[in-house]
C-alpha cells in the first residue's frame, strides 16, 4: 500500500494569510490525526478525525481547523497566520479495525510564516 | 485528555552501552503504547509497541516494558550503535486518542 502523503511539502506564507494543508491517508485507514512539531516542543496534537467527524481536539486556538472527506482524505486550515505558526505539520493515519492501533505518519508540510 | 511525560529530554551514550527512556501516562484507559524514532529531516517511524495485556516485548536490540499499575513504560536499547542516534517519542493511546511525549534526543558517540 502507498504510505501517507501530504501536500504541499513546503509552504511560505505571510502573517495574516491563511493556509490549507492536505493529507491522504493509507488506503483503508479511517482515522487521520494532525500534529504540530516545532524544535523542542515534540508532537503537539491538533485534532483527530474519524469517518468525517472530529473526535478529539488539542489545545490550539480556533484559527486551526480541519475536516475529513468521505474518502478519508483530510485538510487542515490555519487562518490569520502568526509567526509562531511556523512549524512542521504532520498528519498520521490509523486503520482502527480489528484492534489495530498502529499510526503511520506522512512526510509533513513545513510551513514558514514571514 | 491523556498526558504523557517523557524523560530524559536528552541522552548521550557511548557506542555499545545501553540506553533507557522512560514515560508516564495519566489515563488508565490507555491500552496501546508505541515508540517512534525520528531521524533528522524524516518522519517519525514506529519501532516497537506494546499493548496493555503484555508486560514486556523485545525485538532484537530494543525492548519495551509496561507497568500498568504505576502507569509507566520504558524503552530499552542495548548495544547502541551510531545509527541509533535520533529523537525517540513515546505515546499512549486508546481507540479514539493518541498523545505523545515531548521526545528524547539520543546521541550515540562512536
Amino acid at each position: 500500500k502507498a504510505g501517507v502523503t501530504q501536500t504541499p511539502r513546503y509552504l511560505i506564507k505571510t502573517r495574516g494569510q491563511q493556509v490549507t494543508l492536505s493529507c491522504s491517508p493509507i488506503s483503508g485507514h479511517r482515522s487521520v490525526s494532525w500534529y504540530q512539531q516545532t524544535p523542542g516542543q515534540g508532537l503537539q496534537f491538533l485534532f483527530e478525525y474519524f469517518s468525517e467527524t472530529q473526535r478529539n481536539k488539542g489545545n490550539f486556538p480556533g484559527r486551526f481547523s480541519g475536516r475529513q472527506f468521505s474518502n478519508s482524505r483530510s485538510e487542515m486550515n490555519v487562518s490569520t497566520l502568526e509567526l509562531g505558526d511556523s512549524a512542521l505539520y504532520l498528519c498520521a493515519s490509523r486503520e482502527l479495525a480489528g484492534g489495530t492501533y498502529e499510526q503511520y505518519f506522512g512526510p509533513g508540510t513545513r510551513l514558514t510564516v514571514t | 485528555g491523556e498526558n504523557v511525560e517523557q524523560h530524559p529530554s536528552t541522552l548521550s551514550v557511548q557506542e555499545g552501552d545501553s540506553a533507557v527512556i522512560k514515560c508516564t501516562y495519566s489515563d488508565s484507559a490507555s491500552n496501546y503504547f508505541p515508540w517512534y524514532k525520528q531521524e533528522l529531516g524524516k518522519r517519525p517511524q514506529l519501532i516497537i509497541d506494546i499493548r496493555s495485556n503484555v508486560g514486556e516485548k523485545k525485538d532484537q536490540r530494543i525492548a519495551v516494558t509496561l507497568n500498568k499499575t504505576a502507569k509507566h513504560f520504558s524503552l530499552h536499547i542495548t548495544e547502541t550503535q551510531p545509527e541509533d542516534s535520533a529523537v525517540y517519542f513515546c505515546a499512549a493511546s486508546k481507540f479514539d486518542d493518541m498523545r505523545f511525549g515531548a521526545g528524547t534526543r539520543l546521541t550515540v558517540k562512536p
